[in-house]
């Protein structure tokens, strides 16, 4: 198994501009997510799903738009790139919310200009 | 509103010495996870306590989880300079009728030979 995987590893991009943040399980987990670190502030929520076809928000969603149309994919879009959206963002999956053992990706390093 | 607060932020320790890093929580799961993440690199799953009065142990490190107290405490013993990295626990809560994984915010340990 691959476990998460993500792509890009590294992107920059200009403000306003817009892409995508691929986010791929193969261990048909059920509860996928979406973290952003910065440094001293921790992990931070973005969006989650519990299933396919299900997405909610997190603590911090403003500015970023998610889906879930199979199991094993949760891509996270930005939408109108800003400097404060420089980050290091983490997708993670786990089994089912009751048992939320997390299994994270390699993450991407998102610079923005 | 839920919170997870872990101290110390940061601990500088010698190689051979204890330590322990203790994690306070404000809901009333009885669900606690340990995370481990190197510099630069992703999370990584340690240990889950499901049960008040859980203890797991994995080489130096070992867990435990009082539910009633509402404090995990994460125990090193005799450090090595392997264990250099930055801790995160996390607890299984609602927050405003999500279902959520709060975080808290690290600590950052680096061991000195």
């Amino acid at each position: 198994n691959a476990g998460v995987t993500q792509t890009p590893k590294f992107q920059v991009l200009k403000t306003g501009q817009s892409m995508t943040l691929q986010c791929a399980q193969d261990m048909n987990h059920e509860y996928m997510s979406w973290y952003r670190q910065d440094p001293g502030m921790g992990l931070r929520l973005i969006h989650y799903s519990v299933g396919a076809g299900i997405t909610d928000q997190g603590e911090v969603p403003n500015g970023y738009n998610v889906s879930r149309s199979t199991t094993e994919d949760f891509p996270l879009r930005l939408l109108s790139a800003a400097p404060s959206q420089t980050s290091v963002y983490f997708c993670a999956s786990s089994y089912d919310p009751s048992y939320n053992e997390q299994f994270f990706g390699p993450g991407t390093r998102l610079t923005v200009l | 509103e839920l919170k997870v607060e872990q101290n110390p932020l940061f601990l500088s320790m010698q190689e051979g010495k204890n330590y322990t890093i203790y994690c306070n929580y404000s809901t009333t799961s009885d669900r606690l996870y340990w995370y481990r993440q190197d510099p630069g690199k992703s999370l990584e799953s340690l240990f889950v306590l499901l049960s008040n009065g859980a203890v797991k142990q994995e080489g130096r490190l070992m867990a435990s989880l009082d539910t009633k107290a509402r404090l995990s405490t994460l125990h090193i013993t005799a450090a090595v300079h392997d264990l250099s990295a930055t801790y995160f626990c996390a607890v299984d809560g609602f927050e405003d009728s999500n279902y959520q994984l709060i975080w808290g915010a690290g600590t950052k340990l680096i061991i000195k030979p």
